[in-house]
């Protein structure tokens, strides 16, 4: 079965620290990840993505993703926090096979707050 | 493009009143999808459908009903809504290779009294 775990429910830093939301995974395929960031009111926005090749991912507004095989974890990155950053943060993994496939499971959400 | 536009923004319905949400995508995907989310949950799916004609059940199905209406278009229907229907609900679509991420609507917050 397929399942995505973030074991934070909030991540709090201060503007101009590194920050890292967590997530790890569970897939029987290969794991196709994906972070969104949905900002209040609004719709889940794609971050990036990890399908094959390099284990650093770059995406959007300067997030990054680092995959690592061993840990079954795919977590998200930043180098200098923005306090524009806050928002509700999701980790999903694809079932790559058959009749699921583009079905995707999410994690729980974690909400990152920085503050000033 | 509009990408995936869904309609009504808010709604509140009395129990057992029935409602239809809309959903439509101009990206030509085949992939549609039906989540709602609710504080703590995450995202959980309802319904998807593969393609035009098709619909299959996801996690949450119970008291939903879904028509895939044409390649575009991907409704949602409540026919005696309950409280605990309350949540915002998301639709998506999604180029058919796995390598593609979905594309989000901006969702319709519903709430049920």
């Amino acid at each position: 079965a397929q399942s995505v775990a973030q074991p934070e429910d909030q991540v709090n830093v201060a503007e101009g620290n590194p920050l890292t939301v967590k997530c790890t995974y569970s897939v029987s395929g290969n794991p196709y990840l994906f972070w969104y960031v949905q900002y209040p009111n609004r719709g889940l926005q794609f971050l990036l993505k990890y399908i094959t090749g390099d284990n650093l991912v770059k995406g959007s507004y300067g997030f990054e993703a680092e995959f690592n095989k061993s840990q079954t974890s795919f977590h998200l990155k930043k180098p200098s926090a923005l306090v524009s950053d806050s928002a509700l943060y999701f980790c999903a993994v694809r079932d790559d096979r058959g009749s699921t496939l583009g079905r995707l499971y999410f994690g729980r959400g974690t909400q990152l707050t920085v503050w000033p | 493009n509009a990408g995936v536009t869904q309609t009504p923004k808010f709604q509140v319905l009395k129990t057992g009143q029935s409602m239809t949400l809309q959903c439509a995508q101009d990206m030509n995907h085949n992939s549609m999808y039906w989540y709602r989310q609710d504080p703590g949950m995450g995202l959980r799916l309802i319904y998807y459908s593969a393609s035009e004609g098709t619909t299959d059940k996801g996690e949450v199905p119970n008291g939903y009903n879904v028509s895939r209406l044409n390649k575009r278009e991907f409704s949602l229907r409540l026919e005696s809504a309950a409280p605990s229907q309350t949540s915002v609900y998301f639709c998506a679509s999604f180029r058919d290779r796995a390598v593609n991420e979905q594309f989000f609507g901006p969702g319709t917050r519903l709430t049920v009294l």
